[in-house]
């Protein structure tokens, strides 16, 4: 079966440390995604892609990185991990033309910055 | 400004009784509504949008335009729909420089046995 798939699932780290939470699906979805979850904010988007070589910024992407070099993975990385940036992160996935707007999500990447 | 609101970050009722989680939104195009539900160590997944006019595990969910708003529905609590559900909207068509969803804070809905 297809399926979208996080590692990571749980990571703790260092301020300042980079660190790097893998997404890879086997959808053959051409848009991936990352949020944050926090308590009182609910989902945040951080960055987007809609294809190979294509990445985009989110409403909060200062201090994260993406890469989109084929189209099963987008890597999420925190260049200078801080503790702000503790939280619960999603990678999902979707089909632009096939399913306007449903998003199938990974199980989620615990990141704790000490 | 697009925007959705869940006004209740926590909603606790009994099993068995009727339940409403509620999201208003403001959009400037033709929205796509949805809720998503994440069940306890489960992913998030979607429960129901609004053009399929479906009723999944007994919820159901209508667009209101004039009052811009899609409450989600249950007649009946259950204990197994303690959830965290968020509500989601997108552009109704997919070329839309607006295709992102945007995202309610969610509700975090708890039913007491």
């Amino acid at each position: 079966d297809a399926e979208i798939t996080q590692s990571p699932r749980h990571k703790i780290t260092e301020t300042g440390r980079q660190v790097t939470l893998a997404c890879h699906q086997t959808w053959n979805h051409n848009n991936m995604f990352w949020y944050r979850q926090d308590l009182g904010h609910g989902l945040r988007l951080i960055h987007y892609s809609y294809g190979v070589q294509d990445t985009n910024k989110g409403e909060v992407s200062d201090g994260y990185s993406v890469s989109r070099s084929n189209t099963e993975d987008l890597p999420l990385t925190l260049e200078s991990a801080a503790s702000s940036q503790t939280s619960v992160y999603f990678c999902a996935s979707s089909d632009l033309h096939g399913n306007t707007g449903e998003l199938f999500f990974g199980e989620g990447s615990r990141l704790t910055v000490l | 400004a697009q925007r959705v609101t869940q006004p209740e970050k926590l909603l606790s009722v009994f099993k068995g009784a009727p339940v409403e989680l509620k999201c208003n939104y403001s959009y400037s195009g033709s929205p796509e509504l949805f809720w998503y539900v994440q069940y306890s160590r489960q992913r998030l997944q979607l429960l129901l949008r609004h053009i399929s006019r479906e009723s999944i595990k007994g919820f159901t969910a209508d667009l209101n335009k004039g009052e811009t708003s899609f409450h989600l529905k249950k007649p009946f609590a259950q204990e197994e729909d303690s959830a965290m559900y968020y509500c989601a909207l997108t552009s109704l068509y997919p070329m839309d420089s607006n295709y992102q969803l945007i995202w309610g804070a969610g509700t975090k809905l708890i039913i007491k046995p």
